[in-house]
């Protein structure tokens, strides 16, 4: 079993709409959380961290589900340059990182 | 500019040729990682160091080593390459938890390799 699983979609949604994504993990012990966004075939980029009691940061909203265990990412009035990969990251130890494979989305105009 | 590097970034070799990919970050940075990206599965994470002369395994570390000799360089060795290593690489650094468990991870470019 997958240590973090994600739908890998595509979602494929107009400008303007509200996409959410959903992760899972098998780990309770888990101890942080992040959403990474990957442009194709380049580097990882941080999105932001989940902490326990949700967070926003623009038109962004993390939350986090530690009793069921899964973690969402709600993008709003979603823009053509939010077209890319959302990574699911989860850490464990503080040293140990597991990656979902990813959630395609598509912004269309 | 605060960057993670890595070289080569693309690389072509034959099964059983020693190579190595270099990292290096000059964020002053104490933990440093590899990652190897395949199709479907995602990010693995290698093989982590939390400071000079410390390293541990990661998820899939078997084919490869690593050594941190220096605080800014991360080498990783492939001491036999197979097929089965033909990936996409990525070096990541990032702070120590001075700031709790939330710090971010800054990746390297990648390095494209296929081994024949």
């Amino acid at each position: 079993r997958k240590e973090v699983e994600q739908d890998p979609g595509p979602f494929n949604v107009p400008e303007g709409a509200t996409v959410a994504f959903n992760c899972t993990y098998s780990n309770s012990a888990s101890q942080s959380f992040f959403w990474y966004r990957q442009d194709c075939r380049k580097e990882p980029k941080l999105l932001m961290s989940v902490y326990s009691s949700g967070n926003e940061d623009g038109r962004f909203t993390a939350q986090l589900n530690r009793a069921s265990q899964y973690i969402s990412l709600l993008i709003r009035d979603s823009k053509l340059s939010d077209s890319a990969t959302y990574l699911c990251v989860v850490n464990l130890n503080f040293n140990k990182f597991y990656f979902g494979s990813g959630t395609k989305l598509n912004v269309k105009p | 500019e605060a960057q993670v590097t890595q070289n080569p970034r693309y690389l072509i070799t034959v099964t059983g040729k020693k190579l190595t990919v270099t990292c290096s970050q000059n964020m002053n940075h104490e933990y440093m990682s590899w990652y190897r990206q395949d199709p479907g599965l995602g990010l693995r994470q290698i093989y982590y160091s939390m400071n000079v002369e410390v390293t541990d395994k990661g998820d899939v570390p078997e084919g490869y080593k690593v050594s941190r000799k220096e605080k800014r360089n991360f080498p990783l060795i492939l001491e036999s390459p197979s097929p089965n290593q033909t990936s996409l690489y990525f070096c990541a650094s990032r702070p120590r938890l001075a700031g709790g468990p939330y710090n971010e991870q800054f990746f390297g470019p990648g390095t494209r390799l296929t081994v024949l």
